[in-house]
C-alpha cells in the first residue's frame, strides 16, 4: 500500500529565509507526486506535481520540489518565504500499482512565516 | 464559476438526523472524489467516481455513508443518522481524463459539517 509522511506538524520560518517542508514516500512502483496548499477554510490548491523527468519540478508561487527516488522524498521548497505563504500544506502520492484511482496524502505540515 | 462547488458550505445539525451534502464539479472532469478532513488529520478517501464505473466505495467508514453521482456530474454525499464523530470537512475534487495519473485533482471549498 502507498504512504506519504510529513513528519513535521509544523515549520516556522522568518519572511525571506528559505523553507523546506519535509515529505516522504512509500509505493510499490513508480510514485506520481504532489503538493497541496490550504488556506483557512478553503479546499486545497494544486501547487505542483512530478511525473517523470527532471527531479527538480517548479510549481505555482515561486515554490519548487525535489524529487530523491533513493531517499524516496520529495521535499518542497522556496527560496525566499513570504508571510503569505504560511498556510497548511500537504504531499501527495498515487501509485502507478494502485490502478491510479486515488491520491494519498501526509497529515499536513502548518507553515507559519513570521515578518 | 470554473471551479468545484460544494453546498452548503457549513451545516449544523442534530445527532441522528441525515444530511446531504452536493458537489458540482468541474465541467468536463470524468472523475470525482470525496474526502473527509477531521480536526488535526489529513485527508481520508471516502468514495471516487469515475464515469459510468461502479465507484470506488472502499473509504466509506460506515453503513450510514453513502454517495450518487447523476448524470455523471453533481454528486451528493449522504451521511443518515448523524453521529458527533461524523463532524469533519467534507471535501469534493474531480479531475480531466479520469483517473490518468498525472492529472491533479481540483478541489471545492468543501462543507463544514458540525454535529450538535
Amino acid at each position: 500500500a502507498q504512504s506519504v509522511a510529513q513528519p513535521e506538524d509544523q515549520v516556522n520560518v522568518a519572511e525571506g529565509n528559505p523553507l523546506t517542508v519535509k515529505c516522504t514516500y512509500s509505493v510499490s512502483g513508480n510514485p506520481y507526486l504532489f503538493w497541496y496548499v490550504q488556506y483557512p477554510n478553503r479546499g486545497l490548491q494544486f501547487l505542483l506535481k512530478y511525473i517523470t523527468g527532471d527531479n527538480l519540478v517548479k510549481g505555482s508561487y515561486g515554490f519548487e520540489a525535489e524529487f530523491n527516488k533513493s531517499q524516496t522524498s520529495f521535499h518542497l521548497k522556496k527560496p525566499s518565504a513570504l508571510v503569505s505563504d504560511s498556510a497548511l500544506y500537504f504531499c501527495a502520492v498515487r501509485d502507478i500499482g494502485s490502478g491510479y484511482s486515488t491520491l494519498t496524502f501526509g497529515k499536513g505540515t502548518m507553515l507559519l512565516v513570521s515578518p | 464559476g470554473a471551479g468545484v462547488s460544494q453546498s452548503p458550505s457549513n451545516k449544523v445539525t442534530e445527532k441522528g438526523k441525515d444530511v446531504e451534502l452536493r458537489c458540482d464539479p468541474i465541467s468536463g472532469h470524468t472523475a470525482l472524489y470525496w474526502y473527509r478532513q477531521s480536526l488535526g488529520q489529513g485527508l481520508e478517501f471516502l468514495i471516487y467516481f469515475q464515469g459510468n464505473s461502479a465507484p470506488d466505495k472502499s473509504g466509506l467508514p460506515s453503513d450510514r455513508f453513502s454517495a450518487e453521482r447523476t448524470g455523471g456530474s453533481v454528486s451528493t454525499l449522504t451521511i443518515q443518522r448523524t453521529q458527533q464523530e461524523d463532524s469533519a470537512v467534507y471535501l469534493c475534487a474531480s479531475s480531466f481524463l479520469g483517473a490518468a495519473p498525472n492529472q491533479p485533482q481540483h478541489f471545492g471549498d468543501g462543507t463544514r459539517l458540525s454535529i450538535l
